[in-house]
């Protein structure tokens, strides 16, 4: 079975370009997820969706960063300007339906903003 | 302010022995919790859980024991083996059932020596 795929695995672009992160989920996930990882903060839950509805966005940084999931097998992160502090990995996740199903990862998009 | 902390950032062993891996959390709301484990340039993978009403969970090598008095849990890999080499995080989530939205220590790189 395919994991979560996302792309592109690394990304450097100048400050104040627009970035996008894409994902594709498990097939048949109800949930997906959009992490950071830095080394101040360390991994952090920016946004998670169900059946394609953003449930809890609390952990978007800014207005610059928005999310959406136009379906089931597809979801962006969008940065808005870009700016260098931006800098990290983001990760992209998916479960299944069930409150304790483990959150299955994909491998990351590096971001380096400069 | 950390809910998750690791404490130690590495921890190196010998293959065969036992490694422990620790994890301290402060809200007292977390009622489930697991341990991911990372390898570079992969994506965390789901290694064992535990839910609030257990304190300890077995999957062959690894085991996870809880205590929730202490706020404390820790991971145990016997024995352990060169292919454990990895940073293993520690998440622990508030849902009462919908373990959605987790909250991560910041990782412990452990190395297993052959």
């Amino acid at each position: 079975d395919a994991g979560v795929i996302q792309s592109p695995r690394h990304e450097v672009t100048e400050m104040g370009q627009e970035v996008t992160l894409r994902c594709k989920p498990i097939s048949g996930h109800d949930y997906l997820f959009w992490y950071r990882q830095t080394m101040m903060r360390g991994l952090e839950l920016l946004i998670y969706f169900n059946n394609n509805v953003p449930i809890d966005d609390s952990g978007m940084p800014e207005d610059r960063f928005s999310a959406k999931m136009p379906n089931a097998s597809f979801s962006t992160l969008k940065i808005q300007p870009s700016e260098p502090r931006d800098s990290a990995v983001y990760f992209c996740a998916s479960s299944g339906r069930g409150g304790n199903q483990p959150q299955h990862f994909g491998d990351g998009t590096r971001l380096s903003i400069l | 302010d950390q809910q998750v902390k690791q404490n130690s950032p590495s921890l190196s062993v010998q293959e065969g022995r036992i490694s422990i891996l620790n994890c301290d959390y402060t809200n007292s709301m977390f009622d489930y919790f697991l341990w991911y484990k990372k390898y570079p340039a992969e994506g965390p993978t789901f290694l064992i859980s535990i839910s609030s009403i257990k304190d300890k969970n077995e999957d062959g090598r690894f085991t996870v024991f809880l205590n929730k008095s202490a706020k404390h849990l820790s991971l145990h890999i016997v024995p352990s083996q060169p292919g454990d080499s990895a940073v293993y995080f520690c998440a622990a989530s508030a849902g009462g059932g919908s373990n959605y939205k987790l909250t991560f220590g910041k990782g412990t790189l452990l190395t297993v020596n052959p």
